[in-house]
């Protein structure tokens, strides 16, 4: 079975600087889909970045990018420029076939 | 991109009582999914929802227990019977909008039932 680790329960960091969240996962198939899904306190999950397993260039969405190393099994997130609406549970998930398998997630504090 | 809207939003039910939580979508997706968020937890799938046909439960979640429909390709309804407070979750209705693997997977804005 396809797990996902997230060994970091939290995180800080301070507003305009840059952090980094961390991912592994455990998979025997060779096509997949990885993501981090953000959840602020209003509950709603909201995608952050997505990549796909066979493409080699790592993913970027304006602030975020993602550090994807397919033989480590390993997916991080780096967010830069922190802003306070950065703030907020992350979770790294693993899709094979459209259902998603969840890391435990990390909460995001940023300081003013 | 899907807008998924979820009833109720909220509610606080009576131990042994039943709720249907509804999931309705603006266009027609192939695949519907349920998640469970339990208090301070990551999120679990409970199972696929097919349309025209029995939903298909991941393990440790039964169709007695949490009865699904799903009767056209915009709408599915989740059910919590015979609730007890270990069911005091978030329950959060997502889509695939095609049936190709890598979707970007939408969600609803979950709904919180307290059981008390």
């Amino acid at each position: 079975a396809q797990t996902v680790t997230q060994s970091q329960p939290e995180m800080s960091v301070q507003e305009a600087e840059t952090v980094t969240l961390s991912c592994t996962y455990d998979t025997s198939e060779s096509d997949y889909y990885l993501f981090w899904y953000k959840q602020p306190p209003s509950r709603q999950m909201i995608l952050v970045i997505r990549q796909e397993a066979y493409k080699q260039q790592n993913a970027t969405e304006n602030r975020f990018s993602v550090n994807f190393q397919k033989a480590a099994k390993s997916f991080s997130l780096k967010i830069s420029d922190s802003q306070l609406g950065d703030a907020a549970m992350y979770f790294c998930a693993y899709s094979h076939g459209n259902k998603l398998v969840f890391g435990a997630g990390t909460i995001l504090r940023v300081k003013s | 991109s899907a807008v998924i809207s979820q009833k109720p939003s909220r509610d606080i039910c009576q131990r042994g009582t039943s709720l249907t939580i509804q999931c309705q979508v603006d266009s027609q997706v192939t695949m519907m999914f349920w998640y469970r968020q339990q208090p301070g937890q990551s999120l679990t799938l409970i199972a696929t929802a097919n349309q025209g046909s029995e939903a298909t439960y991941e393990s440790g979640f039964v169709i007695d227990k949490f009865p699904i429909s799903r009767p056209n390709l915009t709408f599915s309804t989740l059910t919590v019977s015979n609730m007890s407070p270990e069911d005091s979750s978030i329950y959060l209705c997502s889509v695939a909008p095609t049936g190709r693997s890598g979707n970007t997977i939408y969600f609803g804005e979950g709904s919180w039932l307290t059981v008390v």
